[in-house]
């Protein structure tokens, strides 16, 4: 237990459907973050949020939305995605994001596939 | 952008031996950290090494840093069957505000 909790762990999304990542932190961290890990690839930074700003979009196609209504939840809004968006998604948030990475905690990730 | 890069992709060994990984990177740094991550898991956090630091010990890790050839190494002894995993280095993105991985060393490690 990492105290960053994510859900679904699981999800199964048609093509046109919407949906929603949760995630959850009550560590006092004030920098959250999206990645992305795909099969064989490096894990894909998505979106950074300090204290509750948006700081960070990696060249995310617009499909994936993020929203970090407080610095203790982000979400990851999903809709109109493609199979090749099928992977697991890790949050991730540490104590700040700015000048000097402190330790990271991440959740144990939510495995999308994209049908 | 990648920033870090693990070598071995993939290492073997046998219970009780000692498990070397290698991590590359390309730019300036703050510190660089090491993760481990079971199969299909989160990652955790193993160690923070900062870029004025040259070597630090964790229990049965060690890690080193040099900063001039930009790369680090983890050493992990007396390897268990519960080392299993893949490992990967992270260093900070080139806008400093985020950890930017590697793709990681899986480690296996039989008894």
């Amino acid at each position: 237990e990492t105290g960053v909790t994510q859900t679904p762990r699981h999800l199964v999304m048609g093509m046109t459907n919407k949906k929603s990542l949760k995630c959850e932190q009550h560590l006092g961290h004030n920098a959250m973050y999206w990645y992305k890990q795909s099969a064989k690839k490096p894990l894909e930074l998505m979106f950074v949020y300090n204290f509750k700003e948006q700081t960070e979009n990696n060249s995310v196609p617009s499909r994936f939305s993020p929203e970090c209504p407080n610095s203790s939840h982000l979400f990851l809004h999903l809709h109109t995605l493609q199979p090749e968006d099928s992977a697991l998604y890790l949050c991730a948030s540490s104590h700040t994001g700015w000048f000097e990475n402190t330790e990271a905690f991440f959740g144990q990730g939510t495995r999308l596939t994209v049908v | 952008s990648q920033q870090g890069e693990e070598d071995p992709q993939a290492l073997s060994i046998q219970e009780g031996e000692n498990a070397t990984m290698n991590c590359s990177y390309k730019t300036s740094i703050n510190n660089l950290q090491w993760y481990r991550q079971n199969s299909g898991r989160g990652l955790v956090h193993l160690i923070l090494i900062r870029s004025n630091e040259r070597e630090k010990h964790s229990g049965r890790l060690r890690v080193t840093l040099d900063t001039s050839k930009k790369s680090s190494s983890l050493l992990i002894t007396a390897s268990r069957a519960a080392d299993t995993a893949s490992y990967f280095c992270a260093t900070d993105g080139e806008a400093g505000t985020a950890l930017i991985f590697g793709k990681g060393t899986t480690l296996s490690v039989s008894s």
